[in-house]
């Protein structure tokens, strides 16, 4: 069965660090997704994208936040300068015809 | 402000009941889904539906649309069901953006 891919699965940062998280879509499908949940919180959207580009964004996707597909099948999310608040799960997912399919995430932990 | 809202927030039940989770949203929408979250945090897509009722093995989703309302039902509920159960709706007018609920945490005791 397809599945969505993410590295690293733990990344530990210091304040002010840049950091990219990378995701692998499943390869047919054409939205790609990022999301955060905080340690105890909801799942919360950041960022939709399609056709290689942004189509949505949510208000916690400030300018600290970019997306990319730089080679056509990896989707990164960059955070230019951590803070900490920015702790949390970040989830990669992916939409085909009816589901979402979500990564396993990755765990930021900003020090 | 929330808009979705699930109950019970916490839930523990003896292995082979029957489980009723609730999600209530306050916008209209274009689906709903239910995922599954393991303690370990993966998430697992259960059901995507906009309309009716929906059945994988012995989980059931039905939504009512006029209501505002979408119940996930486990039959014969086993250990291994235990894991948070969330609701997200995509608004129809946000494009495909998701809004969650918080999550009602399952416990299934042998």
């Amino acid at each position: 069965e397809p599945e969505v891919t993410q590295t690293p699965s733990h990344q530990v940062t210091q304040m002010g660090q840049e950091v990219i998280l990378r995701c692998v879509p499943i390869s047919n499908h054409l939205y790609f997704y990022w999301y955060r949940q905080i340690l105890g919180q909801k799942v919360e959207f950041l960022v939709s994208f399609y056709n290689n580009e942004i189509s949505e964004k949510s208000e916690i996707f400030d300018d600290q936040f970019s997306v990319e597909r730089p080679d056509g099948s990896n989707f990164t999310l960059k955070i230019r300068s951590t803070k900490l608040e920015d702790s949390a799960m970040y989830f990669c997912a992916t939409t085909g015809v009816y589901e979402q399919y979500f990564g396993p995430g990755t765990r930021l932990t900003v020090t | 402000k929330n808009e979705v809202e699930q109950s019970p927030q916490n839930l523990t039940a003896q292995e082979g009941e029957f489980i009723t989770i609730n999600c209530s949203y306050s916008v209209g929408i274009s689906a709903l889904h239910w995922l599954q979250q393991h303690p370990g945090g993966g998430i697992v897509s259960l059901f995507m539906l906009s309309s009716g009722k929906k059945k994988h093995g012995r989980l059931i989703a039905t939504i009512n649309i006029q209501e505002k309302h979408s119940s996930l039902h486990i039959t014969a509920s086993h250990p291994r069901d235990s894991a948070v159960y969330i609701c997200a709706v995509r608004r129809e007018d946000t494009g495909n953006q998701f809004y969650f609920g918080t999550g009602t945490s399952l416990t299934v005791i042998p």
